[in-house]
């Protein structure tokens, strides 16, 4: 398995543009996960979809955030506008929920964003 | 909800040495207790987890411990390498419900 992908790795964008990240889960894992980590803050939960359903988007800092699960496999987070203090690494994670709990709890490689 | 704390922030120790990460979390109801390294530039990757049935877990040099009763678990590092360099983070999840993190530690292993 190729793991949790995201896209793009890198992403540099000007003040006011929308920005569009990318995540492909872990075929079978009926969970998603995006998260956002700064050294001020830590590791963030934005928002998380069971079975493609947005389940708690209590995280995500404002409406300039969204977040689809279209499909099982694949999910956008999308900033418009984004601002410089949006700037930090977004990860994807993706995992199998069960009664009992989440399992198999994977993260991405991340997308690096800067906003200037 | 769950709420995670993890000490120290920052550990230093010589090359060969142990370390130790200890977390403690406030919600009885979790059972499940991963740990995750972080190395630069990269994604959190699961080393080794726990659930609340078992005491004590062990694989190669890495093993994590589970006290239920005072609500803490730690990350116990053996003859620490250079590639054990990292930051560790440590979570926790009641049944069903999704992970909680630790702040992070970041551990550098001398040489």
């Amino acid at each position: 398995d190729a793991g949790v992908i995201q896209s793009p790795r890198h992403e540099v964008t000007e003040m006011g543009q929308e920005v569009t990240l990318r995540c492909k889960p872990i075929s079978g894992h009926n969970s998603l996960f995006w998260y956002r980590q700064t050294m001020m803050r830590g590791l963030e939960l934005l928002i998380y979809f069971n079975n493609n359903v947005p389940i708690d988007d209590s995280g995500m800092p404002e409406d300039r955030f969204s977040a689809k699960m279209p499909n099982a496999s694949f999910s956008t987070l999308k900033i418009q506008p984004s601002e410089p203090r949006d700037s930090a690494v977004y990860f994807c994670a993706s995992s199998t929920r069960t009664g009992q709990g989440y399992y198999g709890y994977t993260f991405g490689s991340g997308t690096r964003l800067t906003v200037v | 909800g769950e709420n995670v704390e993890q000490h120290p922030s920052t550990l230093s120790v010589q090359e060969g040495d142990s370390a130790v990460i200890k977390c403690t979390y406030s919600d009885s109801a979790s059972n499940y207790f991963p740990w995750y390294k972080q190395e630069l530039g990269k994604g959190p990757q699961l080393i080794i987890d726990i659930r609340s049935n078992v005491g004590e877990k062990k694989d190669q040099r890495i093993a994590v411990t589970l006290n239920k009763t005072a609500k803490h678990f730690s990350l116990h590092i053996t003859e620490t390498q250079p590639e054990d360099s990292a930051v560790y983070f440590c979570a926790a999840s009641p049944a069903g419900y999704k992970l909680s993190f630790g702040a992070g530690t970041t551990v550098t292993v001398r040489a």
